[in-house]
């Protein structure tokens, strides 16, 4: 079985300034895709970064990073210059190789204080 | 291109009741899924269709169905209502091709009285 632990239900961060959202996951596949989606009240789920499990390299979106340890099961999201825009919820989730569906955390609720 | 459509976007029933949601996806694509959010359990997945079949399934009771049309658009039924239906259901299109990006709509927030 797959699971998503995100330990973080809520976090703040200043206008500008640079927060990074943690999530860790366990699964005995070795093949798969993490994804963060964000979420804002308006409730649609927005693909904020994907990163593929066989790619070393850390995935970059903009002001979007993250940091993918595959040993440890660790996938972090790293948002730069916070925006008063980020603020929403954030899931981290889990996708193996093959399929569609998606295994999520319980999310993060970030706000960015003016 | 429009984006995924669900309806409705609220939706107030009484307990015993049935309640149909209608999600049509981006067109082109052929997968559907479901999932249900709620504050307590969170994102799970209910199941998902491809080409007017179901094609993977979560691990809820049988009183949650759905069905898929060739149009591509999907219909997710929910008998015998009870008060922990209560969420938000969010449905996702893709090409249905493994790993593709998946799309959400705006969910159907179903509160149950």
């Amino acid at each position: 079985a797959q699971t998503v632990t995100q330990s973080q239900p809520e976090m703040s961060v200043q206008e500008a300034e640079t927060v990074t959202l943690s999530c860790t996951y366990d699964t005995s596949e070795n093949n798969y895709y993490l994804f963060w989606y964000k979420q804002p009240p308006s409730r649609q789920m927005i693909l904020v970064i994907r990163q593929e499990a066989y790619k070393q390299q850390n995935a970059t979106e903009n002001r979007f990073s993250v940091n993918f340890q595959k040993a440890a099961k660790s996938f972090s999201l790293k948002i730069s210059d916070s925006q008063l825009g980020d603020t929403a919820m954030y899931f981290c989730a889990f996708m193996k190789r093959t399929g569609n569906q998606f295994y999520f955390g319980t999310g993060t609720s970030l706000t960015v204080i003016p | 291109k429009a984006g995924v459509t669900q309806t409705p976007r609220y939706l107030i029933k009484t307990r015993g009741q049935q309640v149909t949601l209608s999600c049509s996806p981006i067109s082109g694509h052929r997968s559907v899924s479901w999932y249900q959010q709620t504050p307590g359990q969170g994102l799970q997945f209910l199941f998902e269709y491809f080409s007017e079949t179901q094609r993977n399934k979560g691990n809820f009771p049988g009183r949650f169905s759905g069905r898929q049309f060739s149009n591509s658009r999907s219909e997710m039924n929910v008998s015998t209502l009870e008060l922990g239906d209560s969420a938000l259901y969010l449905c996702a299109s893709s090409l249905g091709v493994d790993n593709q990006p998946q799309h959400f709509g705006d969910g159907t927030r179903l509160s149950i009285l």
